[in-house]
């Protein structure tokens, strides 16, 4: 198993572009999330899907769209970039347990993309 | 809401010292989950441990121990005879049962172990 993939792994974007961060799993995980991670702020979640077709918004969900078209795959789109969108962003997937939580499950985390908006 | 803190923003020990990670959590819930990441310079996140709100049995692994207070709030990180390898940021996170069941990670503590 490769586990959860991101790629890229670096980008750098000037500001305005749009682009699309890709995340993959191959666990049949059916929760995914993106968290973006910002020095001294730990991570925070973007957006989550808990299955095909179904997507909700994170905390600091702004500037940022997702899409759940299959159980493996949950690309993050940044419209517009802007330079506060510099960041390190993680995906996670996460099996669903009773009544449809994640709860205790454990959430398997991507290797990370180092985006920068100049 | 839910709230994570890690008070310690750096440590700094000589190998062999015993260092404790604090890890402070607020919550609504009854039914929660915490967990312990570590993020070593490569950068990846790295599963330590979880618990659940109803088992406040400390876990030992290794070098590695946690202690869970439900009465302070807290679940705190022990390593014992520290190795470089241990040099990394670790955090703290706290899970509910609520809406986006988003991990909601603390500020994350920098380890450095010299040599």
């Amino acid at each position: 198993n490769a586990g959860v993939t991101q790629t890229p792994k670096f980008q750098v974007l000037k500001t305005g572009q749009s682009m699309t961060l890709q995340c993959a799993q191959d666990m049949n995980h059916e929760y995914m999330s993106w968290y973006r991670q910002d020095p001294g702020m730990g991570l925070r979640l973007i957006h989550y899907s808990v299955g095909a077709g179904i997507t909700d918004q994170g905390e600091v969900p702004n500037g940022y769209n997702v899409s759940r078209s299959t159980t493996e795959d949950f690309p993050l789109r940044l419209l517009s970039a802007a330079p506060s969108q510099t960041s390190v962003y993680f995906c996670a997937s996460s099996t669903l347990g009773q009544g449809g939580l994640a709860g205790y499950n454990e959430q398997f985390f991507g290797p990370g993309t180092r985006l920068t908006v100049l | 809401a839910q709230k994570v803190t890690q008070a310690q923003t750096e440590i700094s020990v000589v190998e062999k010292e015993d260092v404790t990670l604090d890890c402070v959590y607020e919550t609504r819930d009854t039914t929660y989950y915490l967990f312990w990441y570590k993020q070593p310079p490569s950068g990846e996140l790295v599963f330590l441990i979880r618990r659940n709100s109803f088992d406040e049995q400390n876990e030992i692994s290794g070098r590695y121990s946690w202690n869970f207070q439900k009465s302070t709030s807290s679940f705190n990180f022990t390593i014992t005879a520290s190795q470089v390898v241990d040099s990394a940021v670790y955090f703290c996170a706290l899970r509910g049962i609520q809406g986006a069941q988003k991990l909601v990670f603390g500020q994350g503590t920098r380890l450095t172990i010299n040599p």
